[in-house]
């Protein structure tokens, strides 16, 4: 069975620290993969997303992430991060031949500090 | 944001009694899911329907049952509640396509369900 997993469940970090939030996922085929952030309170909203060619993604609010398909890896960055960014991030995949179908990570918890 | 809206927002329920969430999009997508969101456990896929009285189990539908009688709604339903259902539930909707807004999922609200 198809698993995703993050391996950071809670990261403190200060304002303009940088961001490394790891995701590796277990599945031979061909993936979609997916960063969704949840802010206190509120629903889940796409962050960025890869289907196919540039390995390397940008999404809203300067974050990035990047494919490593050798490593089942779509490792979640942001160069220098604000208060704002105090949220939880979900990695997501999607098996391309098993429909619509999200596998999400456990989450992590991210807490800047002002 | 998308157009899905969840109902009730918040519900507390007592063991035994069975409830119904319901889901209403007007994005007019084909595909709809349930998910339950726990702590530690990231979002878990109850059942998904892939069209008009079209539905499939998720990887937690034990105690759960869907139904889709209309492309804009999907209602949950916990035929007996119990506390172990206490949970945070996310609708979500996709249309899923060629191109790169395939499988895209855009997500409800959230209902808060306590089961006491």
């Amino acid at each position: 069975a198809q698993s995703v997993s993050q391996h950071n469940h809670h990261v403190i970090l200060s304002e303009a620290a940088s961001l490394e939030l790891g995701c590796n996922y277990s599945y031979g085929g061909t993936v979609n993969l997916f960063w969704y952030v949840q802010y206190p309170g509120q629903h889940l909203q796409l962050l960025l997303k890869y289907f196919s060619g540039d390995p390397l993604v940008k999404g809203i609010k300067g974050f990035e992430a990047e494919f490593i398909k050798s490593k089942f890896s779509f490792n979640l960055r942001k160069p220098s991060v604000q208060w704002s960014d105090t949220a939880e991030y979900f990695c997501a995949v999607n098996a391309v031949n098993q429909g619509g179908k999200l596998i999400f990570g456990q989450g992590t918890e991210l807490s800047v500090k002002p | 944001d998308a157009g899905i809206t969840q109902s009730p927002r918040h519900k507390v329920t007592e063991t035994g009694t069975p409830v119904t969430l319901r889901c209403h999009q007007t994005e007019n997508h084909r595909y709809m899911y349930w998910y339950r969101q726990d702590p530690g456990h990231g979002l878990r896929l109850i059942h998904y329907s892939y069209g008009v009285k079209d539905t499939d189990k998720g990887e937690v539908s034990d105690g759960y049952s869907v139904s889709r009688s209309k492309t804009e709604d999907f209602l949950l339903t916990l035929e007996s509640a119990t506390s172990s259902q206490t949970s945070v539930y996310f609708c979500a909707i996709s249309s899923p396509g060629s191109g790169i807004s395939s499988y895209e999922q855009y997500f409800g609200p959230g209902t808060r369900l306590t089961v006491t």
